[in-house]
C-alpha cells in the first residue's frame, strides 16, 4: 500500500514562530502536494512539486514556502506563523501527471497558531 | 479560477434512507474523482469517472459524470452509519501544470 506519512499530527505554535511540516511518501511518486483544508472551503492547494527541487505555487502560496531535496520528502515551511494559518494541512502524492492518477493523502497535520 | 460547488454542504439522515450529493462547475473537466474522508484521516479515493455520461457503481454508491463533463453526482442507496464522512469531488483540469481542484465538500452523517 502507498503510504504518505506526515511527521506531526498536532502542533501548537506561537505567532511569529517558524514552522516545519514534514511529509514522506514511500512509492517513488513524482508529484507531491501540500493542501490546506478549512470548513466550507474544501481543499486548497498551497504548493506542489513535480520533481526534486522543482516547485510551483498553487492557489494560496502566500506565507508559505516548500522544499523538496529528495524525491520522497516534501516539506512545508511557515516562515512566520500567523493566527490565520491555523488549519488542517494535508500532504499528498501521485504517481505522475497522467490523467486519472490517484492522489494519496497523509492523515493530516492540525496546526494551531496562538 | 475554476470552482467546484458541492451541495448540500451538510446532510444528516437516518439509516436506510437514500441520498444524492451534487458536484457542479461551469468548467469542463478531463475526469472527475470522488473521495471520502473520515474524521482524523486524509481523503481516500472512491472512484474516477472519465467519459461524459459515465456511470460507475461501487456497492451501494452510484457515481455519474455529466454528459458535458461539467458536473457529477454521487447517489447512496440505503445509507449506513459506516457511510458517515466528508465527501469531496475533485475535477481534473483540461490545462495547466497542476491538475486537480477540489470541491467544497459534503459532510454526511448517517444515524442508526
Amino acid at each position: 500500500d502507498v503510504k504518505v506519512t506526515q511527521s506531526s499530527r498536532y502542533l501548537v505554535k506561537r505567532t511569529g514562530e517558524k514552522v516545519f511540516l514534514e511529509c514522506v511518501q514511500d512509492m517513488d511518486h513524482e508529484n507531491m502536494f501540500w493542501y490546506r483544508q478549512d470548513p466550507g472551503l474544501g481543499l486548497r492547494l498551497i504548493y506542489f512539486s513535480y520533481d526534486v527541487k522543482m516547485k510551483e505555487k498553487g492557489d494560496i502560496p502566500e506565507g508559505y514556502s516548500v522544499s523538496r531535496e529528495k524525491k520522497e520528502r516534501f516539506s512545508l515551511i511557515l516562515e512566520s506563523a500567523s493566527t490565520n494559518q491555523t488549519s488542517m494541512y494535508l500532504c499528498a502524492s501521485s504517481l505522475s501527471s497522467f490523467s486519472g492518477n490517484t492522489i494519496y493523502f497523509g492523515e493530516g497535520s492540525w496546526l494551531t497558531v496562538v | 479560477t475554476q470552482l467546484l460547488e458541492q451541495s448540500p454542504q451538510f446532510l444528516s439522515i437516518q439509516e436506510g434512507e437514500n441520498l444524492t450529493v451534487y458536484c457542479n462547475s461551469s468548467s469542463v473537466f478531463s475526469s472527475l474523482q470522488w473521495y471520502r474522508q473520515e474524521p482524523g484521516e486524509g481523503p481516500v479515493l472512491l472512484v474516477t469517472v472519465v467519459t461524459g455520461g459515465e456511470v460507475k457503481k461501487l456497492k451501494r454508491l452510484t457515481f455519474q459524470f455529466g454528459d458535458a463533463r461539467k458536473d457529477s453526482s454521487l447517489h447512496i442507496t440505503a445509507a449506513q452509519p459506516g457511510d458517515t464522512g466528508l465527501y469531496l469531488c475533485a475535477g481534473e483540469k483540461t490545462s495547466g501544470t497542476y491538475k486537480y481542484i477540489f470541491g467544497t465538500g459534503t459532510r454526511l452523517k448517517v444515524l442508526a
